[in-house]
């Protein structure tokens, strides 16, 4: 089974902190991607990789960076956390197909 | 603006009652996909449907992909409590996904 994992399942942070959320998937997959889930809006792209050290902006890019340097490693950085960025934030990965494998998620939560 | 709308937003039944979800869209896609959500945990594909008119069936449930490639339909057929969920439509294009905003159902027992 393809395992997705996602490195805290709850996180709460300060206005203007640094974070890192990291996503590591284990089927040799070349797609990444991450999502933040809010209610009665579904799932936006924030970002998605293609291949390692390859990243491209999805829908709501703005105050989010990514970084990929392995192909089994995605992270997502806030630079400096606001309170509109809290969310649940899904990871993602699929080959060559459209069939995506989510992370169990991180609840974000910035005061 | 959501790319994929999805209809109703809630559904609560009771066991044994069948139900239908849509997903509705302006655009093509290559595919179209339907996942199911629990609480705490992230979604899990169900089914992808490629073909337009394509019909499958995974036990209780029915999923139909429009002729033109931009709709689709899930339906439950005598609905269980385990069918609880977040049931959310996802248009492929790209090797990205465009999502509806999903559909929240509850079976009461």
């Amino acid at each position: 089974d393809v395992k997705v994992t996602q490195s805290s399942r709850y996180l709460v942070k300060r206005t203007g902190e640094k974070v890192f959320l990291e996503c590591v998937q284990d089927m040799d997959h070349e797609n990444m991607f991450w999502y933040r889930q809010d209610p009665g809006l579904g799932l936006r792209l924030i970002y998605f990789s293609y291949d390692v050290k390859m990243k491209e902006k999805g829908d709501i890019p703005e105050g989010y960076s990514v970084s990929r340097e392995k192909k089994e490693r995605f992270s997502l950085i806030l630079e400096s956390a606001s309170t509109n960025q809290t969310s649940m934030y899904l990871c993602a990965s699929s080959s060559r197909t459209y069939e995506q494998f989510f992370g169990p998620g991180t609840r974000l939560t910035v005061l | 603006t959501q790319l994929l709308e999805q209809s109703p937003q809630f559904l609560s039944i009771q066991e044994g009652e069948n139900l239908t979800v849509y997903c509705n869209s302006s655009s093509v896609f290559s595919s179209l996909q339907w996942y199911r959500q629990e609480p705490g945990e992230g979604p899990v594909l169900l089914v992808t449907v490629v073909t337009g008119g394509e019909v499958k069936k995974l036990k209780r449930l029915t999923f139909q992909f429009g002729d033109a490639r931009k709709d689709s339909s899930l339906h439950i057929t005598a609905a269980q409590p385990g069918d609880t969920g977040l049931y959310l439509c996802a248009g492929a294009r790209d090797y990205k996904l465009s999502f509806g905003a999903g559909t929240t159902v509850t079976v009461r027992a």
